[in-house]
């Protein structure tokens, strides 16, 4: 079964623009992982945040949790055609360690 | 250091064959991951390790699909009498402990004629 689902699917933006893309997921988690993935072939891992906490950053990148809405979101700034990816969330349910990912956003960046 | 693993990147096999497919993780992780990814999807979990037991393989589609850890290190994931819905790429992941950042190895493209 799906448990975390990505908004939008698709995202096209210019270059310098930000980029946000949403993930909801269906019960009490560990952690939320996002990764990107080039080429639909190996996954790059890119935030970790657990589910006490609130926000993260990692460069360009900002990751928040809202628990009691059950959701996350991924910002990326200033953007640049090398961000050009599949995004994916992945969620662990509370008492469980295996990890469901979503369906993902296809980020285009357009120079 | 050395990343994850997998071998073959390729695979082509005809309907009805035997298939393993290997996975070196990081060394010292003691967690290893099994997922299944096809076009245009979001990689599905098959089965995880915690050291050389299989501490969850609810994603295993049914008993066609059968994995290994015996020394908790090297995985194998073996499919037995291939069908062609099991084209996909598979996807292993390696993690220093249950809960923590996984990390992918390039994965394994399967082609079941």
């Amino acid at each position: 079964s799906q448990q975390g689902e990505e908004d939008p699917q698709a995202l096209s933006i210019q270059e310098g623009e930000n980029a946000t893309m949403n993930c909801s997921y269906k019960t009490s988690i560990n952690n939320l992982q996002w990764y990107r993935q080039n080429s639909g072939r190996g996954l790059v891992h890119l935030i970790l945040i657990r589910s006490n906490e609130r926000e993260k950053h990692s460069g360009r990148l900002r990751v928040t949790l809202d628990t009691s809405k059950k959701s996350s979101s991924l910002l990326i700034t200033a953007s640049r055609a090398a961000d050009t990816a599949s995004y994916f969330c992945a969620t662990s349910t509370s008492g469980t360690y295996k990890y469901i990912f979503g369906t993902g956003t296809r980020l285009k960046v357009l120079a | 250091g050395a990343g994850v693993s997998q071998t073959p990147s390729n695979k082509v096999t005809e309907k009805g064959k035997y298939v393993e497919l290997r996975c070196d993780p990081i060394s010292g992780h003691t967690a290893l991951y099994w997922y299944r990814q096809s076009l245009g999807q979001g990689p599905e979990f098959l089965i995880y390790f915690q050291g050389t037991g299989a501490a969850d393989d609810s994603g295993l589609p049914n008993d066609r699909f059968f994995a290994v850890r015996p020394e908790g290190s090297v995985s194998t994931l073996k499919i037995q009498r291939t069908e062609r819905g099991d084209s996909a790429v598979y996807l292993c992941a390696s993690s220093p402990a249950k809960g923590e950042t996984q990390y992918f190895g390039p994965g394994t493209r399967l082609l079941v004629l």
